[in-house]
């Protein structure tokens, strides 16, 4: 079965700092997609990145990139010059294809400090 | 365009009653999935349909759970004899439908059972 661990609860950032959400997974497919979702207090569910495991290089998206280490089935999320904005529940994901069910972790919720 | 629409946002049933869910998707997505999101949690998978098919119920708690989407568009979620322990933030995703989509979230619907 599929598995997908966060094994911070919960971390804090200084605005204008960088900060990293660890995600790690499980899966006996060699082929699939990781997502980071941000999930702020108004529970709307927003996709942050994704990432195809076929493709080495890693994803960005303006200030969010990740750092994919497939050996060891390990797909963090970088957050530079953070926002207040940024602050949210943030749920790391996988799924065999971009349209078959996801498995989430149990969430990071980051703070961002003024 | 719009996004993913549900309703009603917050819904409080005495145990023992019947509820119904509403996910509207965005027009055209083919694919339509139901997680729930225990609080402090990560949203679980239910179930999902691709057009009016439901190809995969295996994550219905129990068979009180029922999900239709007789055409293709709307879907519903169906609780009968509500418990204490259905009580959770039910969301519904869509996409297009192929294997390289996005699932995109609404808002969910809060269901308290009392």
């Amino acid at each position: 079965a599929q598995t997908v661990t966060q094994s911070q609860p919960e971390m804090s950032v200084q605005e204008a700092e960088t900060v990293t959400l660890s995600c790690t997974y499980d899966t006996s497919e060699s082929d699939y997609y990781l997502f980071w979702y941000k999930q702020p207090p108004s529970r709307q569910m927003i996709l942050v990145i994704r990432q195809e495991a076929y493709k080495q290089q890693n994803a960005t998206e303006n200030r969010f990139s990740v750092n994919f280490q497939k050996a060891a089935k390990s797909f963090s999320l970088k957050i530079s010059d953070s926002q207040l904005g940024d602050a949210a529940m943030y749920f790391c994901a996988h799924s065999p294809s971009g349209n078959t069910p996801l498995v989430f972790g149990k969430g990071t919720r980051l703070s961002v400090i003024a | 365009g719009a996004g993913v629409s549900q309703s009603p946002r917050y819904k409080v049933a005495k145990r023992g009653q019947d509820v119904a869910l509403r996910c509207d998707p965005i027009s055209g997505h083919v694919s339509l999935f139901w997680y729930q999101q225990a609080l402090g949690q990560g949203p679980e998978f239910l179930t999902y349909f691709q057009n009016e098919a439901q190809l995969d119920k295996s994550g219905l708690p129990s068979d009180r759970f029922f999900a239709e989407r007789p055409e293709g568009s709307v879907s519903t979620l169906k609780i009968q004899r509500t418990q204490q322990e259905d009580s959770a933030v039910y969301l519904c995703a869509s996409s297009e439908g192929w294997n390289t989509d996005t699932q995109y979230f609404g808002p969910g619907t809060r269901l308290t059972v009392l």
